[in-house]
């Protein structure tokens, strides 16, 4: 399995500020999942990291809005910019297990994101 | 892309109640997981399952790979077992991306 953390775990934020989403996991990963789970609704893939490349945004998502980095394989940061209230959500990051977990997904505890 | 479908969308049931949750995919798969959604958001593995049946205590699921569905059996439920119950596949060439079904909103009263 995975131990994944994520800071902060809530916030309430201003329209047009910017919020950075941090992802710890326990353990080295080749890649890291970012996903987006608005109110009321299912989880929807924002983009993959890689570290040493660019992140791989998902159809309707794009680096100016939801820039990513990938310093190291076991850390990440999802920035949602330039916020407004349609941007209020969970967001969630995985990974992939390792060992007999590997092919599993293990997700973090989420960020729950308000935008007022 | 990949379509996955749940049901039923809604589901109430008296604690001890059996119940029986389906997931419909549209295409071959590398990967299905069954997870439930706490009240707090936090996502729980239950189940690693791209075909075949595995059981867990009071839970169980089986997936039929060839014809593209897969069950979540849940016996004796209890009031703990309340909150969103998703289904998510790795279609044939997603390399670990998930596509989740709707989810199963699933209230268990007392």
């Amino acid at each position: 399995s995975a131990v994944i953390s994520q800071k902060p775990s809530r916030d309430i934020c201003q329209r047009g500020t910017s919020l950075t989403i941090q992802c710890q996991v326990d353990s080295q990963v080749t890649m890291m999942f970012w996903y987006r789970q608005q109110p009321g609704q299912s989880l929807t893939l924002i983009a993959t990291a890689n570290q040493g490349s660019e992140a791989t945004y998902e159809s309707g998502f794009v680096i100016d809005k939801f820039p990513i980095s990938r310093p190291n394989l076991t850390f990440s940061t999802l920035t949602v910019s330039n916020m407004s209230p349609e941007d209020s959500s969970i967001y969630l990051c995985s990974v992939e297990g390792t060992g007999p977990s590997y092919n599993e997904q293990f997700f973090g505890p989420g960020t729950r994101l308000t935008v007022l | 892309g990949i379509q996955v479908e749940q049901s039923p969308p809604d589901l109430i049931l008296q604690e001890g109640a059996n119940s029986t949750l389906r997931c419909n995919f549209s295409d071959s798969v590398n990967n299905l997981q069954w997870f439930h959604q706490n009240p707090w958001g936090q996502l729980i593995n239950l189940f690693y399952i791209p075909s075949g049946t595995k059981q867990n205590g009071r839970l169980s699921a089986t997936t039929v790979a060839t014809e593209r569905y897969s069950l979540l059996y849940i016996s004796s439920s209890q009031t703990t077992d309340s909150g969103v119950y998703f289904c998510a596949v790795e279609g044939g060439t997603s390399y670990g991306k998930l596509t989740f079904g709707q989810g199963t909103i699933l209230t268990v009263h007392p």
